[in-house]
């Protein structure tokens, strides 16, 4: 099966310009999660999705930050404005829904540099 | 809340030997526990999981992971390591209620050296 696709692989903007990220995930995934992951860290889950509602939001800083997925299927992030510290790995995920101990299946991430 | 701590941020071991990747973790109620992989420029890779029944866990490439509920640890072993298991690796956890976040370690990065 097809895995979890992410793009752009790489992105570098200026501090305040606007990114986004685009996943689509595994065929029949319910669940969709977008993670950051800060050099160093383990990752940290911004949002999650089920189909195309949300589920948690609550560590996703929502003065810049916004996903959606609207038709349930893929989804995109989006950083608006950026600031330096948003400099990271933001990785996508996938998994078939259920009672959270399906293991998430990761893209490849996008890998954010901040000037 | 939730919490994972893997203590060790870097193991060696010699190609062939054993090898081990420890990992304790809280929560408030019973634990599903996960470990990835990672390899540089990739994104996680699942490895095995507990979620109840037998204390020891086989999962992917050869390893394996042995749940001890009193001491609250899933560590991560391997009988003989190889050199292409270099990479890093993350334990996770979240409550059996499902209602929370997947919560991450910080990461250990092993070395096997041939």
């Amino acid at each position: 099966e097809a895995g979890v696709a992410q793009s752009p692989r790489y992105k570098i903007i200026e501090k305040r310009q606007s990114v986004a990220f685009w996943c689509n995930p595994i065929s029949g995934h319910a669940t969709l999660y977008w993670y950051q992951q800060i050099l160093g860290q383990g990752p940290k889950l911004l949002i999650q999705f089920q189909n195309n509602g949300v589920v948690d939001d609550s560590q996703l800083p929502k003065d810049r930050f916004s996903a959606e997925r609207l038709k349930g299927v893929d989804s995109t992030l989006k950083i608006q404005p950026a600031k330096l510290e948003d400099s990271a790995v933001y990785l996508c995920a996938s998994s078939l829904g259920g009672p959270g101990n399906q293991p998430q299946h990761f893209g490849d991430g996008t890998r954010l540099s901040i000037l | 809340a939730q919490s994972v701590a893997q203590p060790e941020d870097q193991v060696n071991v010699a190609e062939g030997n054993p090898l081990t990747v420890k990992c304790t973790y809280s929560v408030s109620g019973n634990p599903y526990l996960f470990w990835y992989v990672q390899y540089p420029n990739r994104g996680l890779q699942f490895l095995l999981k507990y979620i109840t029944g037998d204390n020891l866990v086989k999962g992917s490439y050869g390893f394996e992971a042995e749940f001890n509920k009193s001491q609250t640890s899933f560590h991560l072993k391997k009988p003989s390591a190889l050199v292409s298991d270099s990479a890093l690796y993350f334990c996770a956890v979240r409550d059996n209620s499902g209602n929370t976040p997947l919560v991450f370690g910080k990461g250990t990065r092993l070395s096997v050296i041939a």
